[in-house]
């Protein structure tokens, strides 16, 4: 299958820094890419659909301010968690879509955010 | 809204036991249905689907029907082994176009022991 990858894998910060975390499909262009947060023993919660050339967009009750998300090139979105607090420290997971493969979504292995 | 119900975990079976993971959906309109596995420290990988009534999904000695009279879609292997412990997500999706989101249920956690 496709491969996606995310960097950095885990992240520390402090409180009211910024955080940019980015997701790679190395083996297919992307033309959406998902953004997921996972809570410890909680569902995958999609945060926002990425579209390369154009804004994201946010599911309902997700910042768009605070979680600026890019899609810059058809292997490449960045979602920047901005002015991070403890409370966004969270397990972040991306995918991208291989219109190539019936559409199949490949999942990135995920960054681990911890904001002190 | 739509929503995949799924069974609590943790799961803890000896090698070669029959596994069944229960799987709910709502959802209006015919979803399509997945049963994703994340091994541990790595990516959701897709294990099996089905895209319509009665269709039965397989791979790798798993297998899930498609119930929609029970809005079901239950993951089952005949005797598991201990490279099978990881978490097992259900989910569905909707729509076609630019609309290919996924639904996960909270997923269940699979021990197997030799």
């Amino acid at each position: 299958g496709a491969v996606v990858s995310q960097h950095p894998s885990w992240v520390i910060c402090k409180s009211g820094t910024s955080v940019k975390i980015e997701c790679r499909s190395l083996d297919f262009q992307a033309t959406t890419m998902f953004w997921y947060r996972q809570f410890p023993k909680q569902s995958l919660m999609l945060m926002a659909t990425s579209n390369e050339g154009s804004k994201a967009t946010y599911e309902q009750g997700v910042e768009k301010d605070k979680f600026l998300i890019n899609h810059a090139s058809l292997t490449l979105s960045t979602l920047t968690v901005t002015s991070a607090h403890p409370e966004d420290s969270s397990f972040y997971i991306c995918s991208a879509r291989d219109q190539g493969q019936n559409d199949e979504q490949f999942f990135g292995p995920g960054t681990r955010l911890t904001v002190l | 809204g739509d929503s995949v119900t799924q069974m609590e975990g943790p799961v803890t079976l000896s090698e070669e036991a029959f596994l069944t993971i229960n799987c709910t959906y709502t959802a209006t309109g015919y979803p399509s249905l997945f049963w994703y596995v994340q091994y541990p420290g790595e990516g959701l990988q897709l294990l099996l689907k089905a895209t319509k009534a009665d269709d039965k999904g397989s791979n790798k000695g798993f297998e899930a029907t498609y119930r929609k009279e029970t809005t079901s879609f239950h993951l089952e292997k005949g005797s598991v082994q201990v490279s099978d412990s990881a978490v097992y997500f259900c989910a569905l999706r909707k729509g076609g176009g630019s609309n290919y989101k996924l639904t996960f249920g909270k997923g269940t956690l699979l021990t197997v022991n030799p």
